[in-house]
């Protein structure tokens, strides 16, 4: 069984730091793409960041650019995402994702 | 960036209705276009990659066509589990946008 578990989400006030974690199993993470996509509060989907499967080609949301960072650990088939100078606009759903699935996602609220 | 968008942005049907979406491309995506279907509360589930290719474990009453800018999704026979938000998302290009979403509503 295909699944990927978010974990690092919460409350941090505006400027600060967190790290999310996605712990995949049930396929090949090597072979695959990975990314980021959020959802606000109430609103659609937003693509954040897509990361290759060797880790040398990431992209990024112009809206996230110089502030988050996608890697990848392939040997502990794990995606990250490390957000940093966050804003109140950030605050979201946080879903990782592949072509074999979507996590359950975590949230991250950015308030003071 | 390419501009998805998505008619309608909500839609009421009845349980076994026929219902079709369309997803607009602001510009040429040839067929690098995915489907997803949300529902409440939930993450987003994979339904259709490469414009027409139904993921595994998809139902057929899932079905969908298109290129160019142009995209369908249809649900055949529609049953109380089919309600949800659907969108589609390019990604011919980066950013890999999505559409607004269509909300499909019991009548």
């Amino acid at each position: 069984e295909v699944q990927l578990v978010e974990s690092g989400g919460g409350l941090v006030q505006p400027g600060g730091s967190l790290r999310l974690s996605c712990i995949t199993s049930g396929f090949t993470f090597s072979n695959y793409w990975m990314g980021w996509v959020r959802q606000a509060p109430g609103k659609g989907l937003e693509w954040v960041a897509n990361i290759k499967q060797d880790g040398r080609e990431r992209y990024y949301v112009d809206s996230v650019k110089g502030r988050f960072t996608i890697s990848r650990d392939n040997a502990k088939n794990s995606l990250y995402l490390q957000m940093n100078s966050l804003r109140a606009d950030d605050t979201a759903v946080y879903y990782c994702t592949s072509f074999r699935g979507w996590g359950q996602g975590t949230l991250v609220t950015v308030s003071s | 960036d390419i501009q998805m968008t998505q008619s309608p942005s909500s839609l009421s049907a009845s349980v076994g209705d026929r219902v079709t979406i369309t997803c607009r491309a602001s510009q040429d995506i040839s067929n690098y276009l995915s489907w997803f279907q949300q529902k409440p509360g939930k993450s987003p589930k994979s339904l259709i990659y490469a414009a027409s290719s139904l993921h595994s474990g998809v139902p057929s009453k899932f079905s969908a066509s298109g290129s160019g800018t142009d995209f369908t999704l249809t649900i055949s026979s529609l049953q109380p589990e089919d309600f949800a938000t659907y969108y589609c998302q390019q990604y011919n290009t980066y950013p890999h946008t999505f559409g607004q979403g269509t909300k499909l509503e019991i009548k």
